[in-house]
């Protein structure tokens, strides 16, 4: 089983829909959980750490789930701009060893 | 303004022609590392480097080496490049403190080993 798993999709999404996707991790120890986006072959960018309590960015909203070992990101009022690639990152406790999931790929359509 | 930038961006290359990716960071990071990426395995780590002459292997090592002679740099070395190694390579740094987690990465290096 892989460190990191996340559904590689891609998620058809309508504009203006939510889309909803989670990355686990099997390690119960791991500490700190991002999300990143990539779009096409270009270099991963943060798009927001994942706080224990759920945090939000505006039409985005990470949540961290620890007895089930998985974090989400949910998208509102999905924008063409919104279609990339996400990837969760995870890090061990007490360790600077991160672990990207392989990325759920989201295409939004008009 | 902050970058890790990566030389060559692409590079077509042979069988077992020695080769250096290069890899800079103006933001004065400790941590660094080298990252694959294949189609179905995302990014997997080759190597990092916690701070200058300080490295260590990450998860697919074989058939690189690196160094960390400065802080700033970190390059990748393929020593007798194999066509296994065709992927596309990303270089990252992160700094220590708040926002420490925060990884940097350069614009990529696409490499073809024919």
């Amino acid at each position: 089983r892989k460190e990191v798993e996340q559904d590689p999709g891609p998620f058809n999404v309508p504009e203006g829909a939510t889309v909803a996707f989670n990355c686990t991790y099997s390690n119960s120890a791991s500490q700190s959980f991002f999300w990143y986006r990539q779009d096409c072959r270009k270099e991963p960018k943060l798009l927001m750490s994942v706080y224990s309590s759920g945090n939000e960015d505006g039409r985005f909203t990470a949540q961290l789930n620890r007895a089930s070992q998985y974090i989400s990101l949910l998208i509102r009022d999905s924008k063409l701009s919104d279609s990339a690639t996400y990837l969760c990152v995870v890090i061990k406790a007490a360790g600077n060893k991160l672990t990207f999931g392989g990325g759920t790929r989201v295409l939004v359509k008009p | 303004e902050a970058q890790v930038t990566q030389n060559p961006r692409y590079l077509i290359t042979v069988t077992g022609k020695k080769l250096t990716v290069t890899c800079s960071q103006n933001m004065n990071h400790e941590y660094m590392s080298w990252y694959r990426q294949d189609p179905g395995l995302g990014l997997r780590q080759i190597y990092y480097s916690m701070n200058v002459e300080v490295t260590d292997k990450g998860d697919v090592p074989e058939g690189y080496k690196v160094s960390r002679k400065e802080k700033r740099n970190f390059p990748l070395i393929l020593e007798s490049p194999s066509p296994n190694q065709t992927s596309l390579y990303f270089c990252a740094s992160r700094g220590t403190g708040q926002g420490a987690y925060t990884i940097y990465f350069g614009e990529g290096s696409w490499l073809t080993v024919v």
